[in-house]
């Protein structure tokens, strides 16, 4: 079936730095591909996504790139500040739109002051 | 800005016993989504919804879970006879028409004991 890889699982930095997370996918079919931040004992919120006839996206300090023929999409964070630590979870539409999400295992990002 | 709501926010049971989770998707959202997270683990896909029926489900979405919408605005998951390992939050989330981007609800903490 389908899966989600993401690494790293954690990662530290330090306030000002930049910060990348990268994720694999299997299923050719995929188009969607969210990213989502979790705050500890908070739901999931997006924070930037990408669909797969882009291959960036840009938000401010937020960028998402994505290379469908390698299938593999990274988030980078830029100017980290402490208030982005907490974990980072990649996600892929399975089946195509309005498909469920495949989640990756989370990367928990600590930004140190 | 709309948003999805769960109650309860924390829900406690003895193993064997059922329980329903209720969630209120945005009101012109079409497709809903049930997603589990176990502690410190990855989201989970359980159940997909659309025109009042499972449009799919994963290998976790035994014959002990179902899911309704009894009425327009209301969206169950039910847990017929809850095992320990039911422990988990589970998440609600909803798909406006047109669009791939999910809304994640707050959450429900399900203990078994």
């Amino acid at each position: 079936g389908e899966n989600v890889e993401q690494h790293p699982s954690t990662l530290s930095v330090q306030e000002g730095d930049s910060a990348v997370i990268k994720c694999t996918y299997s299923d050719s079919a995929s188009n969607y591909f969210p990213w989502y931040k979790q705050e500890l004992g908070k739901r999931p919120q997006l924070i930037i996504d990408i669909r797969s006839n882009v291959g960036e996206k840009k938000d401010q300090r937020i960028a998402v790139t994505l290379n469908k023929t390698a299938k593999h999409f990274s988030l980078h964070i830029t100017e980290t500040q402490p208030e982005d630590s907490a974990v980072y979870f990649c996600a892929s539409d399975y089946g195509g739109s309005q498909g469920n999400l495949i989640f990756g295992k989370g990367t928990k990002l600590s930004v140190k002051p | 800005e709309p948003e999805v709501t769960q109650t309860p926010s924390h829900q406690v049971t003895q193993m064997g016993q059922e329980v329903i989770l209720r969630c209120v998707p945005i009101s012109n959202h079409l497709y809903f989504y049930w997603y589990r997270q176990i502690l410190g683990q990855k989201v989970e896909f359980l159940v997909s919804f659309y025109n009042n029926e499972i449009s799919e489900k994963s290998e976790i979405f035994d014959d002990q879970f179902s899911v309704e919408r009894p009425d327009g605005s209301n969206f169950t998951l039910k847990i017929r006879s809850t095992k320990l390992e039911d422990s988990a939050m589970y998440f609600c989330a909803s798909i406006p028409p047109l669009l791939d981007t999910q809304y994640f609800g707050p959450g429900t903490r399900l203990t078994v004991l």
